[in-house]
């Protein structure tokens, strides 16, 4: 079972920082991975898939790289709405089973 | 516009059943991969399990053998039939589409069902 760890577990940032939140695979999921927000009290977003590709209406601020078992979510200039948690997520191909990592909080500083 | 609502959560007792829906607008349930992804109070995201348009379907091993996952294609709604629960099974569950094989989305708002006697 392949295992995403997630750091820093918190993030303390001000408003117009650049924000860079880690995640790693503990063997290769090739461009297999995406990332959610999840904002208190609501339902996670998808924000990247294929480790790169914007999901639909989520702004340029939101950018995600790597491939193999090394994964950036790079968030360019932090907007009040986007202090929130973020998680990783990747499915293994037989049987399909799907991984979150641990979460990342992202909170003002 | 898609919409997923869950309902059906609530109060139940160690060792008790529950039945959660998911009634989906805007596009068809049938014709898509279907998910249920639970989260503890608290907790992170734990994916439960997934139901396929041809109609396999796959648990996490912490619910394999006690939950079923299923659907009505007739009311358009994704369900998951919850056996033998017990207190770890506390979270919020929340339906989600799977798109590409791989990703959730959209999701529905949450249900949740609290284990506890």
């Amino acid at each position: 079972e392949i295992v995403l760890t997630q750091s820093p577990a918190t993030l303390s940032l001000s408003p117009g920082e650049r924000a860079t939140l880690s995640c790693r695979a503990s063997q290769s999921v090739s461009s297999y991975l995406a990332w959610y927000q999840q904002r208190p009290g609501q339902a996670p977003r998808l924000l990247i898939y294929d480790a790169s590709n914007r999901a639909t209406g989520i702004p340029a601020r939101f950018s995600g790289s790597g491939s193999g078992t090394d994964f950036t979510l790079t968030i360019s200039s932090l907007e009040p709405e986007d202090f929130a948690v973020y998680y990783c997520q990747q499915r293994s191909n037989w049987p399909p089973v799907f991984t979150f990592g641990g979460g990342t909080k992202v909170e003002i500083k | 516009e898609v919409q997923l609502v869950e309902s059906g959560g609530g109060l139940i007792q160690p060792g008790g059943s529950l039945r959660l829906s998911c009634a989906a607008s805007g596009f068809t349930v049938s014709s898509n991969y279907m998910s249920w992804v639970r989260q503890a109070p608290g907790k992170g995201l734990e994916w439960v399990s997934v139901i396929y348009s041809g109609g396999s379907t796959y648990y996490a091993d912490s619910v394999k053998g006690r939950f079923t996952i299923t659907r009505d294609n007739s009311k358009n709604t994704l369900y998951i039939q919850m056996n033998s629960l017990r207190a770890e099974d506390t979270a919020v569950y929340y339906c989600a589409s799977v798109i590409g094989s791989n990703w959730f989305d959209p999701w529905g708002q949450g249900t949740l069902v609290t284990v506890s006697s």
